[in-house]
């Protein structure tokens, strides 16, 4: 089985500029997470999409947005890039037969520098 | 709030040594679910283990062992005869166990080994 898949894997944009993710989830997986992680603050969680509906979200600004489509898969958009946002963004999946601490598979990430 | 302490940044040790990582946590949740993961130089998180709240067995894996203490609120993980390729950062997390949270982990700041040879 396929592990979960990002695009792209690496992005430079520079202040201002607006990015999406994709996410294509385990087959079969219908819960999506998104996380970020920077030196600074580390893996934070930003949120969960379960049957096309934000299940849970983290604290971070409004220009973090996301969704998840019929099929799983799943994009974040960040508007209005800052310096701040140049991280590594993390894309999971987990089956969700409970919807309680499943475990989640991790894609590769996609690394974005924003300048 | 939950909560997940990796006190040891970074461990370096020779090959063949055993390497133990600390991970404490805090949650109010009786029930919550206890996460592993390794993530090497590529990037990707790499699941290693799943623990409950109910079961503190602990569990051996080849060279991978995980001591649950619900009472020092603790999940520890040790890499027996360590290997060059072990050489990664660690990360712990916590689930909380209730419908609203999902499946949101919240990691620790994650232990960086280096094994040398």
């Amino acid at each position: 089985k396929a592990g979960v898949t990002q695009t792209p894997r690496y992005l430079i944009k520079t202040r201002g500029q607006q990015v999406t993710l994709s996410c294509s989830p385990i087959s079969g997986h219908r819960s999506v997470s998104w996380y970020q992680q920077t030196p600074g603050q580390g893996l934070q969680f930003l949120f969960e999409y379960f049957s096309e509906t934000q299940r849970n979200k983290g604290n971070f600004p409004g220009r973090f947005s996301g969704r998840q489509f019929s099929n799983s898969r799943s994009e974040m958009n960040v508007s209005t890039l800052e310096l701040g946002d140049s991280a590594l963004y993390l894309c999971a999946s987990s089956l969700d037969s409970s919807g309680l601490g499943e475990t989640q598979y991790f894609g590769p990430g996609t690394r974005l520098l924003v300048l | 709030a939950q909560k997940v302490t990796q006190a040891q940044t970074e461990i370096s040790v020779v090959e063949k040594e055993d390497v133990t990582l600390d991970c404490v946590y805090e949650t109010r949740d009786t029930t919550y679910y206890l996460f592993w993961y390794k993530q090497p130089p590529s990037g990707e998180l790499v699941f290693l283990i799943r623990r409950n709240s109910f079961d503190e067995q602990n569990e051996i894996s080849g060279r991978y062992s995980w001591n649950f203490q619900k009472s020092t609120s603790s999940f520890n993980f040790t890499i027996t005869a360590s290997q060059v390729v072990d050489s990664a950062v660690y990360f712990c997390a916590l689930s909380e166990g209730f419908k609203a949270a999902g499946n949101k982990l919240t990691f620790g700041g994650g232990t960086r080994v280096l094994v040398k040879p």
